[in-house]
């Protein structure tokens, strides 16, 4: 596609429930991010996709978070037993190699009830 | 791991003033240094970056400046006009690593006109 797509671009869920959020980078990207980003707070580093090599998931924060990738294509983070600080917006990104321009989604805003 | 540090948090200009906003890195191996540039309820955009071969890059109205030494970068944007009110994230990476971008907390821009 033109853009990196997220879907859903809002999901309301109740606490404990398990949500699926889903990212299709742009056509050819190698590389796919995951970000968090809390109400008025910076870009937070959640999971980084490169090809078919080791995702590093250093910045997941717990393991109630998880993520795939099908290849090069599109990735869904899954979020368990959701609490009411996992309220944010997840911010998924694509580039086409190491280090270059990184193109971002519009985000998915979730909230935990 | 990378760190970066990015000030204001805030920043406050008259249209047509200049802005200037700054970040600190701690990982001396960064060699990719992108801002980016949010509105409300959208993805962040890149809107310039600099690598670290050069100590300055311009683009219109917007600039960047790169001190390896220091570990310092700062975007300047001059003749600031209202549609620049945004927030801006810096970021740094080593490029072709294979690791993520680090983002720095963000700053508010306000340009009252």
């Amino acid at each position: 596609g033109a853009g990196v797509s997220q879907s859903p671009s809002n999901k309301v869920t109740e606490k404990g429930k398990d949500v699926e959020l889903r990212c299709d980078p742009i056509s050819g990207h190698t590389a796919l991010y995951w970000y968090r980003q809390r109400l008025g707070q910076g870009l937070e580093f959640l999971i980084y996709f490169q090809g078919n090599s080791a995702p590093d998931k250093s910045g997941l924060p717990s393991d109630r978070f998880s993520a795939e990738r099908t290849g090069e294509s599109v990735s869904t983070l899954t979020i368990q037993r959701t609490q009411q600080e996992d309220s944010a917006v997840y911010l998924c990104a694509s580039s086409s190699l190491f280090g270059n321009t990184i193109y971002f989604g519009e985000g998915s805003w979730l909230t935990v009830v | 791991g990378e760190n970066v540090e990015q000030h204001p948090s805030t920043l406050s200009v008259q249209e047509g003033d200049s802005a200037v906003i700054k970040c600190t890195y701690s990982d001396s191996a960064s060699n990719y240094f992108p801002w980016y540039k949010q509105e409300l309820g959208k993805g962040p955009q890149l809107i310039i970056d600099i690598r670290s071969n050069v100590g300055e890059k311009k683009d219109q109205r917007i600039a960047v400046t790169l001190n390896k030494t220091a570990k310092h970068f700062s975007l300047h944007i001059t003749e600031t006009q209202p549609e620049d009110s945004a927030v801006y994230f810096c970021a740094a990476v080593i490029y072709q690593a294979g690791t993520a971008l680090i983002f720095g907390k963000g700053t508010t821009l306000s340009v009252s006109s």
